[in-house]
């Protein structure tokens, strides 16, 4: 089955900086990668999202970029601001075949102002 | 997500008890999901479904048993709660019949069995 590896578990970062969170998978046959956040208190929520045919996706402060051929992909928030304070999950998709995504364990991102 | 309901919202039981979970979903999606997030474990399926008569076990299904009432209601339960069942439970669900890979989660159940 796939394996998602993400890291780091926790980024500190000063209000203003770039942060990157990178995950790696194993299975060749995933094809799609969503990215979620989860706030304090509330359910993880879909930021943003890459299919294998795109390298590069972009929206507004954030970015993912995706290498095949090394199986990892990774998030970008440029510009932090506290509210970019929250978990953030990677995971991996067969789409085509179950669409059950893998989940990476998390990094909790803290924004510092 | 107010689309996406989980009662109760935190819950604290005792080993042994029996207790419900339930789920529901105002979005009209065929596919619904349980997860258990523990710190450092991240989103660990329990079960999912695929719709009303298809049931199928996730990666940690062992202790928890579920039941789709409808296309709109997927509850979880815990036969005999045990210490190490105290997490975060989330229900999510997803439009398969459209091709979304998309997971739309509820807000979480605290449980914590003592």
């Amino acid at each position: 089955g796939e394996n998602v590896e993400q890291h780091p578990s926790t980024l500190s970062v000063q209000e203003g900086d770039s942060a990157v969170i990178k995950c790696t998978y194993s299975d060749s046959a995933s094809n799609y990668f969503p990215w979620y956040k989860q706030e304090l208190g509330k359910g993880p929520q879909l930021i943003i999202d890459i299919r294998s045919n795109v390298g590069e996706k972009k929206d507004q402060r954030i970015a993912v970029t995706l290498n095949k051929t090394a199986k990892h992909f990774s998030l970008h928030i440029t510009e932090t601001q506290p509210e970019d304070s929250a978990v953030y999950f990677c995971a991996a998709v067969e789409s085509g075949g179950s669409y059950i995504p893998t989940f990476g364990r998390g990094t909790s991102l803290i924004v510092h102002p | 997500d107010a689309d996406v309901t989980q009662t109760p919202r935190n819950r604290i039981t005792k080993t042994g008890k029996r207790i419900m979970l339930e789920c529901s979903q105002t979005k009209g999606h065929d596919r619904m999901y349980w997860y258990r997030q523990d710190p450092g474990l991240g989103l660990r399926l329990i079960y999912y479904s695929f719709d009303v008569k298809d049931i199928n076990k996730g990666e940690i299904s062992d202790g928890y048993s579920v039941s789709r009432q409808a296309q709109a209601k997927f509850s979880l339960s815990l036969e005999s709660a045990i210490p190490n069942q105290t997490a975060l439970y989330f229900c999510a669900t997803s439009d398969f019949r459209q091709g979304q890979e998309t997971q739309y989660f509820g807000p979480g159940t605290r449980l914590l069995v003592l």
